[in-house]
């Protein structure tokens, strides 16, 4: 079956504007997850979606970043007056939720350039 | 919160040889610990995982052993091949949430 898709593949920006990353999960997946990734280093948890519950945004790095999820379909991820240093890979990833095996399958990833 | 390091950050093995690669977590809670292979511009992709009631686990050339009183995992590549080239993570997790290490990026030669 499909697995987690994601767009833009590729986004450059300029520093200032303010982008919109979209994550589409695996059909039947109650939970979602976003992470970082920088340059040659291992993933940052941003925020973690299940169900209809209220989100754990624990890890989004400042308040220019934030995340919707309707229901347990698309998220979009959003990141306001883009700085340099959140130019990085952005991964989701989806899993079946809680009573089941923890699995995270990540799609493809955004690579997001802030020039 | 959890806190995973990995080890060594690059390895370079003989095609043929064995690459083994070394986790240490922090919180006692954390429960499940997945092993994540990427290739070059590639997304994560799992390759094996094991719970904290288990062991050891093995996958033909991949096991991962786990010791829960010291709190470190590892995983084990045998008869590495070229494709085994690429970065691969541990992580740990409490409920949903994984705790990556930084990656060990692995190189075979042929």
């Amino acid at each position: 079956g499909a697995g987690v898709s994601q767009s833009p593949s590729n986004k450059v920006t300029e520093k200032g504007k303010d982008v919109e990353l979209r994550c589409d999960p695996i059909s039947g997946h109650t939970a979602l997850y976003w992470y970082r990734q920088r340059l040659g280093q291992g993933l940052e948890f941003l925020i973690y979606f299940q169900g209809n519950s209220a989100p754990d945004k624990s890890g989004l790095p400042s308040d220019r970043f934030s995340a919707e999820r309707t229901g347990e379909s698309v998220s979009t991820l959003t990141i306001q007056r883009t700085q340099q240093e959140d130019s990085a890979v952005y991964l989701c990833a989806s899993s079946f939720g809680p009573g089941f095996t923890d699995t995270q399958y990540f799609g493809p990833g955004t690579r997001l350039t802030v020039l | 919160g959890e806190n995973v390091e990995q080890h060594p950050s690059t390895l370079s093995v003989q095609e043929g040889d064995s690459a083994v690669i070394k986790c240490t977590y922090s919180d006692s809670a954390s429960n499940y610990f997945p092993w994540y292979k990427q290739e070059l511009g590639k997304r994560p992709q799992l390759i094996i995982d094991i719970r904290s009631n288990v062991g050891e686990k093995k996958d033909q050339r991949i096991a991962v052993t786990l010791n829960k009183t010291a709190k470190h995992f590892s995983l084990h590549i045998t008869e590495t091949q070229p494709e085994d080239s690429a970065v691969y993570f541990c992580a740990a997790s409490i409920h949903y949430k994984l705790s990556f290490g930084a990656g060990t990026t692995v190189t075979v030669r042929a």
